[in-house]
């Protein structure tokens, strides 16, 4: 069964920083993208940014553009979200997420979600 | 950038009802649309991809359908389980991928 499990989430104070992780089990990590939703309270959910699978190559919403970062270790099966500058508005339950389908030039929709981790922006 | 909207804001139906949810994008999204339900303190899940395709595990009484720029979600009979958020997403081959602003069905 695939399983996606983040952590690293926490209280940070305005233009602070923090990393988030997601831990995968369960599917061959290397052959599908992955992405970051976030979820600020209240509100809808926000595609944040995606890693490709084999290349690692990424893209991110224009929000976070500059300074978050989205990297991937495909040994340890592990997805990261470095934030900097953090902003009140980044304020949001952080999901790690994977496409439906293996690679084939496209992003798809996602099948898998973690439970989320909570980041909270404040002074 | 594609922008998606929902309609109506909220459904309020009763057990057993048929439900139709509305996604329009603003422009052509071909068939690269899904449906993810949400209830509260869950994640979202995903129900409907390629604009008609069940997900895994996914009821009959779920089906999507629309191309270009307008798509609807049918549940047929609704069932107290389906009480909750309902989502559109366009995905496809350029970032980013947004969300719609998201249909609640509740309970009549």
């Amino acid at each position: 069964e695939a399983q996606l499990l983040e952590s690293g989430g926490g209280l940070v104070q305005p233009g602070g920083s923090l990393r988030l992780s997601c831990a995968a089990s369960g599917f061959t990590f290397i052959n599908y993208a992955m992405s970051w939703v976030r979820q600020a309270p209240g509100k809808g959910p926000e595609w944040v940014a995606g890693v490709n699978g084999g290349s690692g190559s990424s893209d991110y919403a224009d929000s976070v553009r500059g300074r978050f970062t989205a990297s991937r270790d495909n040994s340890r099966n592990t997805l990261y979200l470095r934030m900097n500058s953090l902003r009140a508005e980044d304020t949001a339950v952080y999901y790690c997420v994977k496409d439906a389908f293996k690679e084939n030039g496209l992003w798809d929709a996602f099948d898998i979600w973690g439970r989320g981790t909570m980041v909270a922006v404040a002074s | 950038e594609i922008v998606l909207t929902q309609s109506p804001g909220t459904l309020s139906l009763s057990p057993g009802e048929r439900a139709t949810l509305s996604c329009r994008a603003s422009q052509s999204v071909s068939g690269y649309l899904a449906w993810y339900q949400q209830k509260p303190g869950q994640a979202p899940r995903l129900l409907i991809y390629a604009a008609s395709s069940r997900a895994t595990d996914i009821p009959d009484r779920f089906s999507g359908s629309g191309s270009g720029t307008d798509f609807t979600l049918t549940i047929s009979r609704l069932e107290p389980e389906d009480f909750a958020m309902y989502y559109c997403q366009q995905y496809g081959r350029s970032p980013p991928f947004p969300f719609g602003p998201g249909t609640k069905v509740d309970i009549k």
